[in-house]
């Protein structure tokens, strides 16, 4: 057990529709990076938050979008949702310090949603 | 091309067998992790290096920063040792993973 929780676990949406995927850090830690995961492929580098703002971001459209709350829980949005949009989604937090710069920090993973869309 | 690739993509051994895995990589990197996911998808860390070589129980992990290149061993397999292994590369900021490889390893 990581401490790193995700909600939902399974999700089924519709092509079009727009989802909400949830994730709690470990307690202590200010960073948290999401990750897309498709099927018999290792996970793609979404977007990171640091200290509620974004400290980074992978080739994903702008139709991916994600909050960091104050308690550094953090939500993924994704809006028109499409067929290869259907993944695991995982959440990963970790904490920097000061320095914003994570390269040796070591990441905790949250068990993932896995998102179908039809 | 990937910035990381594994090898093999599939490994099949047999109860004690020597099992090691490949990992290189093309990108400047601060840390090599190698991680571990079971089915349902949760990932789990196993190591996080720079330099040498680290070992936990029947894994090591070793990284030869010059020929940018990491192995994944693991002693004695056990079919609980089935699993994804991912290594993955960080930067300042993110990981860039590789595509994984299938153990399975039979009693």
């Amino acid at each position: 057990e990581t401490g790193v929780t995700q909600s939902p676990t399974h999700l089924i949406k519709t092509r079009g529709q727009q989802v909400t995927l949830r994730c709690s850090s470990q307690s202590g830690h200010n960073t948290v990076s999401w990750y897309q995961q498709a099927l018999g492929q290792g996970p793609q580098f979404i977007f990171q938050y640091y200290r509620e703002e974004e400290n980074g971001r992978g080739n994903f459209p702008p139709r991916f979008s994600g909050l960091q709350f104050p308690n550094y829980s953090s939500e993924l949005n994704v809006n028109a949702l499409e067929l290869d949009d259907s993944a695991l989604y995982l959440c990963a937090s970790q904490n920097f310090g000061n320095s914003g710069r994570a390269g040796r920090y070591e990441q905790y993973f949250g068990p993932g949603t896995r998102l179908t869309v039809t | 091309k990937n910035e990381v690739e594994q090898s093999p993509q599939n490994l099949t051994a047999q109860e004690g067998e020597f099992i090691t895995i490949n990992c290189s990589y093309s990108v400047g990197i601060s840390a090599l992790h190698w991680l571990q996911q079971h089915p349902g998808g949760g990932i789990v860390s196993l190591f996080m290096l720079s330099s040498g070589k680290k070992k936990h129980g029947r894994l090591i992990a070793t990284i030869n920063i010059q020929e940018k290149h990491s192995s994944l061993h693991i002693t004695a397999s056990h079919p609980r040792d089935s699993a994804v292994y991912i290594c993955a590369a960080s930067n300042d900021y993110k990981l860039s993973f590789g595509a994984g490889t299938t153990v399975t390893v039979r009693a």
